[in-house]
């Protein structure tokens, strides 16, 4: 079955500090790995998305990095900023198959003043 | 025209109530689909248009009726609900169907509250 791991489940920090975010894996092969930002209540946001070939992709303070050798990627945030705290979804769509989109839990972000 | 637009923006209904949920996107993309996510949870996807014809139903049940009029519209019909059914509803679109490395664009969402 294919599986999206995220981790940490929540997350706090201070505003203007950096953090990552995790996402493991088990979809193979991918077509794509994407991330997405959604704010409470609202529709996901795309912020990332990489094809199996992709090692990163930057929009703005957020960089995703993929490692397809051992089904990894990472989603990091400089310099945060109080609009950031959100939940943060990675999200794999095989390559194969119905193509159906896996989703992780997602990742709670919360920035503090 | 960039964005996926959703009506309405809350519901509240009746068990023996029968209503609708919109959708509709002026991107020319030619998937569309309806997800569903409770709170603090994924979306779980429930139906996927491909070329205005019904490609994916993810064994939902038949209380939930999805159709795609043209390709800018889909709508999601309401019948006899349950309370658990009660959650946010987003529609997506894509440029392409599934299957090709494509961007997803999701709507705001419906929130759906079933008393």
């Amino acid at each position: 079955k294919n599986q999206v791991e995220q981790s940490p489940q929540s997350l706090i920090i201070l505003e203007g500090k950096n953090c990552t975010l995790q996402c493991n894996y088990t979809v193979s092969p991918f077509s794509n790995l994407r991330w997405y930002k959604q704010d409470t209540g609202r529709g996901p946001v795309s912020l990332t998305i990489m094809t199996f070939s992709e090692n990163t992709k930057s929009n703005g303070r957020y960089t995703a990095t993929l490692d397809a050798d051992t089904k990894q990627s990472s989603l990091h945030i400089t310099a945060s900023q109080l609009s950031d705290s959100a939940s943060y979804i990675c999200v794999v769509t095989p390559s194969g198959g119905s193509y159906i989109p896996t989703f992780g839990r997602g990742t709670s972000l919360i920035v503090h003043p | 025209d960039t964005e996926v637009t959703q009506t309405p923006k809350h519901l509240v209904m009746g068990m023996t109530n029968k209503k609708s949920l919109k959708c509709e996107q002026h991107m020319g993309h030619r998937a569309m689909y309806w997800y569903k996510q409770k709170a603090k949870k994924p979306p779980e996807l429930m139906f996927v248009y491909s070329y205005e014809k019904l490609s994916i139903n993810e064994s939902v049940p038949s209380r939930f009726s999805p159709e795609c009029p043209n390709s800018s519209l889909l709508n999601l019909h309401l019948h006899a609900l349950q309370p658990e059914d009660s959650a946010l509803y987003l529609c997506a679109s894509s440029p392409t169907p599934p299957g090709q490395s494509y961007e997803q664009y999701f709507g705001p969402g419906t929130r759906l509250t079933v008393t």
